[in-house]
């Protein structure tokens, strides 16, 4: 299995420019994640989804976009980028909802908006 | 709502010593509590998690923790500390309220000197 994958690793994107930030899981899992690290600040949860069709919105969603189109992907767009989403993007997915379960992460995307 | 507390940034050992990460939580209804550790540019990884079944928890790579409810604390130790150590350590609360959210620390990076 190659659990969380993501594309692309790094980019470098222009204010306003737009992208698809991708992530596949091959577990099968039902909940998918897309959080941001920020330096000292943790994780914080962008959108989250707990099945193909089905998302919804995390702490910090302003600027961002998520489909679930089936069970393996879930991409996350960015609209007109600013300089605030400079961060490393995460994806992750959990077998199933419970309070006990535990994510599984991607390697990242480090995004820096110029 | 829940919310974690790390107390220092950055804590750093000597290689052969005793490592202690701590996390405070806060939270109205019993908690589940998880470590997590990130590589350098790497996603997160689980190394433990409490589910209320045991107080002492062990993880993997001879971590371990100890769920306090007096203390309201979950620190990570480790008897001796190793090279391969040195990681950024995350810990996160959930709840049976707070369903699939998960609320993560702001992260203590652990250095480790030969």
């Amino acid at each position: 299995n190659a659990g969380v994958t993501q594309t692309p690793k790094f980019r470098i994107l222009k204010i306003g420019q737009s992208m698809t930030l991708q992530c596949t899981q091959d577990m099968n899992h039902n909940y998918m994640y897309w959080y941001r690290q920020d330096p000292g600040m943790g994780l914080k949860l962008i959108y989250y989804s707990v099945g193909a069709g089905i998302t919804d919105k995390g702490e910090v969603p302003n600027g961002y976009n998520v489909s679930r189109s089936t069970t393996e992907d879930f991409p996350l767009r960015l609209e007109l980028a600013a300089p605030s989403q400079t961060s490393v993007y995460f994806c992750a997915s959990s077998y199933s909802g419970e309070a006990s379960s535990e994510q599984y992460f991607g390697p990242g995307t480090r995004l820096t908006v110029t | 709502a829940q919310s974690v507390t790390q107390l220092g940034s950055h804590v750093s050992v000597s290689e052969g010593a005793l490592v202690l990460l701590r996390c405070n939580y806060s939270s109205s209804v019993p908690p589940y509590l998880f470590w997590y550790v990130q590589y350098p540019n790497q996603g997160l990884q689980l190394l433990l998690k409490y589910t209320s079944a045991a107080t002492l928890v062990k993880g993997i790579n001879g971590f371990e923790a100890e769920f306090k409810k007096s203390e309201t604390s979950f620190h990570l130790t480790k008897p001796s500390a190793h090279m391969s150590d040195a990681a950024e350590y995350f810990c996160a609360v959930t709840t049976n309220t707070g369903g699939f959210k998960t609320i993560f620390g702001a992260g203590t990076r652990l250095f480790v000197k030969a």
